[in-house]
């Protein structure tokens, strides 16, 4: 079946300017997570949702960051006033529920660039 | 809080040879680990995983992993390296998932 999908694959933006990215998790996966890779790093926990609420957002950089999920599917992450710090590849992954015994299946990324 | 620490940033192989990947946990209780693999233009894939019982753990692209109490590490093994292992390499504990730095191994024919 499908995989976890996140578009677009590549964003060039300018400082300051505000960005979505969009993730499609797997159909009847209930939990769905973001992270953030920067470079030479590991992925970096974001947030992550248990159907349409945010159940921990303690990742999130700072308020310009935020997360949305409204129906319990596709979640976009929005950037505001971007800034050159924010280039990073954005992973997202969903999982059948919450919990450690479920595996988080990653998409391909969004790679994010800030000029 | 739960972390880990790859000491390896890049690792040098020659197709054939074995492997193997270090990862040592910080954890009070019993952890859980995993290890993930990353290809270039690919997701972030699960190896294997750990959560209690038999030590030696078996993985998917012939990996395993041994967990040592006594040493704090879950390094991951692998008899004989292909070309097609080539990529960087994660250690991580649960359960929003706290990776390491990773390790890109590199593979020579």
């Amino acid at each position: 079946g499908a995989g976890v999908s996140q578009t677009p694959s590549n964003k060039v933006t300018e400082k300051g300017k505000y960005v979505e990215l969009r993730c499609d998790p797997i159909s009847g996966h209930t939990a769905l997570y973001w992270y953030r890779q920067s470079l030479g790093q590991g992925p970096e926990f974001l947030i992550y949702f248990q159907g349409t609420g945010a159940a921990d957002d303690s990742g999130l950089p700072n308020d310009r960051f935020f997360a949305v999920r409204p129906e319990g599917s596709v979640s976009t992450l929005k950037i505001q006033r971007t800034e050159r710090g924010d280039s990073a590849v954005y992973l997202c992954a969903s999982s059948l529920a919450v919990g450690i015994t479920y595996e988080q299946y990653f998409g391909p990324g969004t790679r994010l660039t800030v000029t | 809080a739960q972390s880990v620490t790859q000491p390896d940033i890049h690792i040098t192989v020659s197709e054939g040879a074995s492997l193997e990947l270090r990862c040592n946990y910080s954890y009070g209780a019993t952890p859980y680990l995993f290890w993930y693999v990353q290809s270039p233009g690919q997701g972030l894939q699960l190896l294997l995983k750990y959560f209690s019982g038999d030590t030696l753990v078996q993985g998917i692209k012939g990996f395993e992993a041994e967990f040592k109490r006594s040493q704090s590490s879950f390094n991951l093994r692998k008899p004989s390296v292909h070309w097609s292992d080539a990529a960087e390499y994660f250690c991580a504990v649960p359960d929003k998932l706290i990776f390491g730095t990773g390790t890109r191994l590199q593979v020579f024919p």
